[in-house]
């Protein structure tokens, strides 16, 4: 079962601050965040387990609401280099231990 | 470190034409799995691995075909390429599966013509 993923694109000033969500109909386990830049492999983030904790380092933290199976991506005082292709994979507990099934993506773009 | 390395890096087919993917860690990473990429619709797991000897099918498994003989190998094997089969195709490994980090290869693009 994909996760749904929204918005599809945001559009920034530097600066600025962004929040990216994931959702999903069925009871996660945990969920992920990775950034893919144009051309190159997607990149971890961070991993946010069952329990609601957040997470977070530097500018980027996330936070994870297992009562709604929903998790979002906060970007704060966004910088160029935040610019690239934001997705959320989701290991659902039904098939816990072996899948992670990624959303289709939110596309950041921070403009000087 | 290499980290998780595939080849080729690029590939065109003919349809009907078979092939093997190749991708290998040496982070002794217990598991690895394989997505294909395609435009708009994020990554779609192929099959995966728990551990040697151990493989599943994902989202996505028709034309595939996987073995996992060695912790340090997951070879992807195409078996009559079709032109449905163009996308690219990422190799990622972590050391416990979906509660540790995915180390993603840099990626195989396919074209079948």
């Amino acid at each position: 079962q994909q996760p749904v993923q929204s918005p599809q694109a945001v559009i920034l000033r530097e600066g600025e601050d962004a929040v990216i969500n994931c959702s999903s109909s069925k009871a996660l386990y945990s969920v992920h965040w990775y950034r893919q830049k144009h051309g190159e492999a997607p990149v971890f983030l961070m991993i946010l387990l069952k329990g609601g904790e957040q997470k977070g380092h530097d500018k980027i933290s996330a936070s994870f609401n297992e009562k709604k199976q929903q998790s979002s991506l906060y970007l704060t005082a966004s910088q160029l280099s935040y610019s690239g292709t934001y997705f959320c994979g989701t290991e659902m507990e039904e098939t816990s231990g072996s899948r992670l099934t990624f959303g289709e993506g939110t596309q950041l773009t921070v403009n000087p | 470190n290499a980290g998780v390395t595939q080849t080729p890096k690029f590939q065109v087919l003919k349809t009907g034409q078979s092939m093997t993917l190749q991708c290998a860690q040496d982070m002794n990473h217990e598991y690895m799995s394989w997505y294909r990429q395609d435009p708009g619709m994020g990554l779609r797991l192929i099959h995966y691995s728990v551990g040697a000897g151990i493989t599943d099918q994902g989202e996505v498994p028709n034309g595939y075909n996987v073995s996992r003989s060695t912790t340090e190998d997951f070879p992807l094997r195409l078996l009559s390429a079709a032109p449905s089969q163009t996308s690219v195709y990422f190799c990622a490994s972590s050391y416990t599966g979906p509660r540790s980090p995915l180390h993603f290869g840099n990626g195989t693009r396919l074209t079948v013509t």
